[in-house]
């Protein structure tokens, strides 16, 4: 059974700094692309980026692009997304997910607030 | 990026009757590799996301044989035979064509 486990969010000021992993088991991580998708309270979902096998092509939303940076470890089975400058609007849960959607983690809450 | 556009936003069913939701891309999901990666995802209140269909029409493992998917190129739907009430929650289309990917706005199926 594939599980995907989120970590690392919690409550940070604008301009902050957060940076979540996902630890993932039951598959063969270094053989399938990572996303992080997150959802804003009471919206919908949202792409935030992902990341290739070897980490050689990684992708971003527009509105995170030069403040987000994917990155994986394969020999950890595990996913990491590094969030800088963070505003008001990256508050959301976000979840790790596997290739396009396949299977998804419980999520963590990043709150962006003074 | 692709914008996704679903309809209707708001679904009220009745428990056994069939039910429709539609999905439009801003342009063709079909890949360089001759798939379409259009999936098709359930969101149950208070559970996280579970996509349902793969490549249009493909049902993942546990999934009920009341799901189907069909489209092609930019027009896509996701039809359920017999609504139950587990279906209760916010179906979205999202494409994996081109990156970044991208989701609907999100239907919301309730029970009449």
């Amino acid at each position: 059974e594939v599980h995907l486990v989120e970590s690392g969010g919690g409550l940070v000021q604008p301009g902050g700094s957060l940076r979540l992993s996902c630890a993932a088991s039951g598959i063969t991580f270094s053989s399938f692309w990572m996303a992080w998708v997150r959802q804003a309270p009471g919206k919908g979902l949202e792409w935030v980026a992902n990341i290739k096998q070897d980490g050689s092509e990684r992708y971003y939303v527009d509105s995170v692009k030069g403040r987000f940076t994917i990155s994986r470890d394969n020999a950890k089975n595990s996913l990491y997304l590094q969030m800088n400058s963070l505003r008001v609007e990256d508050t959301a849960v976000y979840f790790c997910a596997r290739g396009r959607g396949g299977d998804w983690g419980q999520g963590t809450l990043v709150t962006v607030s003074s | 990026d692709v914008v996704m556009t679903q309809s209707p936003l708001s679904l009220p069913v009745t428990l056994g009757q069939p039910a429709s939701i539609s999905c439009r891309s801003s342009q063709s999901l079909v890949y360089s590799d001759g798939n379409t990666y259009l999936n098709w995802i359930q969101q149950r209140p208070g559970q996280s996301p579970r996509r349902l269909i793969y490549k249009v029409s493909n049902r993942d493992s546990g999934v009920p044989d009341r799901f189907s998917g069909s489209g092609s190129g930019t027009d896509f739907t996701l039809k359920i035979s017999r609504v139950e009430a587990e279906d209760v929650g916010v179906y979205y289309c999202m494409q994996g064509t081109h990156w970044p990917g991208t989701f609907g706005q999100g239907t919301k199926l309730e029970i009449k």
